[in-house]
C-alpha cells in the first residue's frame, strides 16, 4: 500500500496563477483532511471532508476550495494564489473503527508552494 | 476556543539526557491528546495517544488536566529522537470527526 501520495511535491506560483493539489489514498480511509505548516504556526486545518462527496471548512479554509468526488481523492484548489499561500500543505486521512473515531491521522509527504 | 500550546520552539540536548518536551492546552471538555513526530526526510507519524497510556520509543505522556498539560518525556535521549514534534488535540464540539489542533511544533536536536 502507498499510503497517503500528494502530487505535486513542489510548485512555484506566481500571484493570480491558480493550481490544484491531489491527495489520494488507497486505504478507504472515509475522512481527509487539508492542513498547512507554517514556521511557528503548527499545522493548521484548511478543510476537510467525512465522506465522498462531502466537504466542510476547517481552521483556515479563506482562499481555498475543495473537491472529493471519489473516496480514495481529496483534491486542493487555489483559484488565485496569493504570497501569503507559501505554505507546505499536507493531506491526511483517518477511518472509524467500531462505531467512532480511531483518532489517528495518517500523512502524506507534504507539498512544498511557493507563490512569488 | 481551545489551544494547544508548546512552549519551546527548539529543544537540545545531549545523548542519554532526559528529554521533556512541554505541552499545555485549553479546551472546555474531556480532551483526547497526542504526541505526532516529524523525523528528517519523513512524513508526520503519531507517536502516542493519552488514552493508549503506553510508552513508544521510550517516550511517556502523561495527561495532567489540573496543570492542562500533556508534557512528553524520555529518561535517556538518543541521537534517533532528533526531530519535529506536535502535541494536538482533537477539537471540541459534537462529532469532531477527528479534526486536530496541533501546537506550534518543538525541534528536538539530540547532540553526540
Amino acid at each position: 500500500n502507498a499510503g497517503v501520495t500528494q502530487t505535486p511535491k513542489f510548485r512555484v506560483l506566481k500571484t493570480g496563477q491558480s493550481m490544484t493539489l491531489l491527495c489520494a489514498q488507497d486505504m478507504n480511509h472515509e475522512y481527509m483532511y487539508w492542513y498547512r505548516q507554517d514556521p511557528g504556526m503548527g499545522l493548521r486545518l484548511i478543510h476537510y471532508s467525512v465522506g465522498e462527496g462531502t466537504t466542510a471548512k476547517g481552521e483556515v479554509p479563506d482562499g481555498y476550495n475543495v473537491s472529493r468526488l471519489k473516496k480514495q481523492n481529496f483534491l486542493l484548489g487555489l483559484e488565485s494564489a496569493a504570497p501569503s499561500q507559501t505554505s507546505v500543505y499536507f493531506c491526511a486521512s483517518s477511518y472509524r473503527a467500531s462505531g467512532r473515531h480511531t483518532y489517528e491521522q495518517y500523512f502524506g509527504p507534504g507539498t512544498r508552494l511557493t507563490v512569488t | 476556543a481551545q489551544r494547544v500550546t508548546q512552549p519551546e520552539k527548539l529543544l537540545s540536548v545531549f545523548k542519554g539526557a532526559p528529554v521533556e518536551l512541554k505541552c499545555n492546552y485549553s479546551y472546555s471538555g474531556s480532551p483526547e491528546l497526542f504526541w505526532y513526530v516529524q523525523y528528517s526526510r519523513q512524513r508526520l507519524q503519531l507517536l502516542l495517544r493519552h488514552i493508549s497510556r503506553e510508552s513508544i520509543k521510550g517516550f511517556t505522556a502523561d495527561l495532567n488536566k489540573g496543570e492542562t498539560s500533556f508534557h512528553l518525556k524520555k529518561p535517556f535521549a538518543q541521537e534517533e529522537d532528533s526531530a519535529m514534534y506536535y502535541c494536538a488535540l482533537i477539537w471540541a464540539g459534537g462529532t469532531s470527526y477527528g479534526k486536530l489542533t496541533f501546537g506550534q511544533g518543538t525541534i528536538l536536536t539530540v547532540h553526540p
